[in-house]
């Protein structure tokens, strides 16, 4: 079955500056990759996702790559800001499937 | 937001205790999850219903126990449970098996505690 590997476990960046979080997967079938953004005692949230037949989406600060050959994904946020504190969780589908498999999450601690 | 609701937020039960979740979905979605997450774990896949059908078991010990009557509604039966299966536990809902981009909306998780 699908797995779906993700790092850093902690990320710590100063207020303003570029953060990073890398995801990989196995299942070369997989054709949906959402990203997810869990604050503290709160469900997680869709923030952002990718299909397969792009290569980059944008919203406004943040923004997804897909890397299809190598099975590898990221997220990227841009000047950050202390909300932007959470747990990101990077996920990975198949249209027949329709389950998520989510990664192991990243704890983002944006620091004024 | 009230798409997905789920109650109760908190439970605290004896081990030897028969206590349910309930989840209900008010976006029209086909189909129902239920996640486990624990501290310092990924969210863990538990079961799947697509119009009401079981369509994923991920090898879940017998004392959990789904039951999806209609495709707006999923109960987790719990009984004899163990202190490890104390978690947060997450019901989601999606268009349903079979269309693209399947996002999964989340309910706000019952916290369950088992002494």
């Amino acid at each position: 079955g699908e797995n779906v590997e993700q790092h850093p476990s902690t990320l710590s960046v100063q207020e303003g500056d570029s953060a990073v979080i890398k995801c990989t997967y196995s299942d070369s079938a997989s054709n949906y990759f959402p990203w997810y953004k869990q604050e503290l005692g709160k469900r997680p949230q869709l923030i952002i996702d990718i299909r397969s037949n792009v290569g980059e989406k944008k919203d406004q600060r943040i923004a997804v790559t897909l890397n299809k050959t190598a099975k590898h994904f990221s997220l990227h946020i841009t000047e950050t800001q202390p909300e932007d504190s959470a747990v990101y969780f990077c996920a990975a589908s198949k249209n027949q499937g329709g389950k998520l498999i989510f990664g192991q999450g990243t704890e983002l601690s944006v620091k004024p | 937001e009230t798409g997905v609701t789920q109650t109760p937020r908190h439970l605290v039960m004896g081990m030897t205790n028969k206590k349910s979740l309930k989840c209900e979905q008010h976006l029209g979605h086909n189909a129902m999850y239920w996640y486990k997450q624990s501290a310092k774990k990924p969210l863990e896949l538990m079961f799947v219903y697509n119009f009401k059908e079981q369509t994923e078991n991920n090898s879940v010990p017998s004392r959990f126990s789904p039951e999806c009557p209609n495709s707006s509604h999923l109960f987790l039966h719990l009984h004899t449970l163990q202190p490890e299966d104390s978690a947060l536990y997450l019901c989601a809902s999606s268009q349903g098996s079979g269309t693209t981009g399947n996002t999964i909306y989340f309910g706000e998780g019952s916290w369950l505690t088992v002494v």
